[in-house]
């Protein structure tokens, strides 16, 4: 079946730290790969996404590039902010499915000062 | 402004008191969800609908109804509540299927004792 696997957290990081989360996944067909981020108390948003095998997705400084060879879609920032902590959600949406997304489980970010 | 609104945002209910979770949305789209947040296992979809009068089942719909009526609102039934529906509910919409981004409502917290 379809589903997708994050790094567990909590992650700590320093603030200006690299940040890297893992995802990868196991899709049928063709998927769809999107990032969404949790701010405290507030429902999810989108982060960026990717649509086909290659692409790079990018926002607010954040990158995931879609590695079909690796089924991979890992999260990145050269520089974290406190303002990044958050939950962040890999997930996939594969065509014919009423456009249902799966989730992973969600990776925690903290960034201290 | 192009938003999810669901009411109440935080209930706590008895096990057997039947509830309704109101979702609407104002950007005329076509495809709504319904989601449960629990920890360490994501987001997970418990109903969809793709357009009026059409709904249909997710990953996990024991115990819940749906009904989509008009467009813009699709609400979230529980005929009668138990405590392992206790979770963090989430409404979602989108224009269409897999690559369109999916708008997240802010969330309704559910404690059924």
């Amino acid at each position: 079946g379809n589903s997708v696997t994050q790094m567990e957290g909590p992650v700590t990081l320093s603030e200006e730290a690299f940040l890297t989360i893992n995802c990868t996944y196991t899709a049928t067909g063709y998927p769809s790969l999107f990032w969404y981020v949790q701010y405290p108390g507030e429902g999810l948003q989108l982060l960026l996404k990717a649509t086909k095998a290659d692409d790079k997705g990018s926002n607010k400084g954040f990158e995931a590039t879609y590695r079909k060879e690796t089924t991979s879609f890992h999260l990145e920032k050269g520089s974290v902010q406190v303002s990044d902590s958050a939950v962040y959600f890999c997930a996939l949406s594969v065509p014919n499915q009423g456009g249902k997304l799966i989730f992973g489980q969600g990776t925690e970010l903290s960034v201290k000062p | 402004e192009a938003q999810v609104t669901q009411n109440p945002r935080y209930l706590i209910t008895v096990t057997g008191k039947k509830l309704t979770v109101t979702c609407s949305q104002n950007m005329n789209h076509e495809y709504m969800s319904w989601y449960r947040q629990d920890p360490g296992l994501g987001l997970r979809q418990i109903y969809y609908s793709m357009n009026v009068e059409v709904t249909d089942k997710g990953d996990v719909p024991e115990g819940y109804k749906v009904s989509r009526k008009e467009k813009r609102n699709f609400p979230l039934i529980l005929e009668s509540p138990s405590p392992n529906q206790t979770s963090l509910y989430f409404c979602a919409s989108s224009s269409g299927q897999g690559i369109n981004e999916q708008y997240f409502g802010p969330g309704t917290r559910l404690t059924v004792t």
